[in-house]
């Protein structure tokens, strides 16, 4: 299975602050890579899909980019609704495997 | 407008079964990729499997396979998950996902259900 390491594991920062989110991916999995927002106790929801397509009503301050084994998700300008838990996931092939997660919290 | 309304809570002893249901409505059931993520407490999301009603072979992760079973009937625009053998480590939120439309053969998860949660204890 393809492995998928997210980096950090947490994130502290405060509204308004720009911060990156890194995924790898253990092989080249071209730009089928998604990520996903989730809050406690909700399910998740997709952001990015082919790693840089913004999902229909999902704010434009949230961008992804990257091909082959490394990926980033980008939230341009915090906003006090986007702390929450941040996955990437492969769809390049079977089984589809996830990052451990990014959570977000305010500083 | 797809929606993915799942099956309630359960509570098993190890060893039994549970079966966790998944009705869709809106958009076409058929040709559509309905997977199953689950996540324990406190932890990440785990890809279980997943099945094309309109070609009713599952796929499944090789930690699941031949102790989960995933199938789904168009008839009730209704997709099953039920997993064998439970343990107290099965303790999990379940969730149905749908995937959306796109350009390859294999799609992200762009809609969700609200998750069932499955506890596993004596």
């Amino acid at each position: 299975d393809i492995q998928m390491t997210q980096s950090p594991s947490t994130l502290s920062a405060s509204v308004g602050d720009r911060v990156t989110i890194t995924c790898r991916a253990s092989q080249s999995i071209g730009r089928w890579l998604a990520w996903y927002q989730q809050k406690p106790g909700k399910a998740p929801k997709l952001l990015i899909y082919d790693a840089s397509s913004l999902e229909s009503g999902v704010r434009s301050r949230f961008s992804g980019s990257g091909s082959g084994t490394e990926f980033t998700l980008t939230i341009s300008s915090l906003q006090p609704d986007d702390f929450a838990t941040y996955y990437c996931q492969q769809h390049n092939s079977y089984s589809y495997t996830f990052g451990q997660g990014t959570k977000l919290e305010i500083k | 407008q797809v929606q993915l309304v799942q099956s309630g809570a359960e509570v098993k002893k190890p060893g039994s079964s549970v079966k966790v249901s998944c009705k869709a409505s809106g958009g076409t059931f058929s040709s559509y990729e309905f997977n199953w993520v689950r996540q324990a407490p406190g932890q990440g999301l785990e890809w279980m499997g997943g099945i094309i009603p309109i070609f009713g072979t599952p796929n499944y992760a090789q930690k699941f396979q031949g102790r989960v079973t995933i199938t789904a009937y168009t008839s009730t625009s209704t997709a099953y998950m039920e997993m064998r053998s439970l343990r107290s480590e099965d303790t999990a939120v379940y969730y149905c996902a749908r995937e959306r439309n796109c350009s390859t053969t294999y799609c992200p998860l762009g809609y969700w259900g609200q998750g069932t949660l499955v506890t596993v204890s004596s």
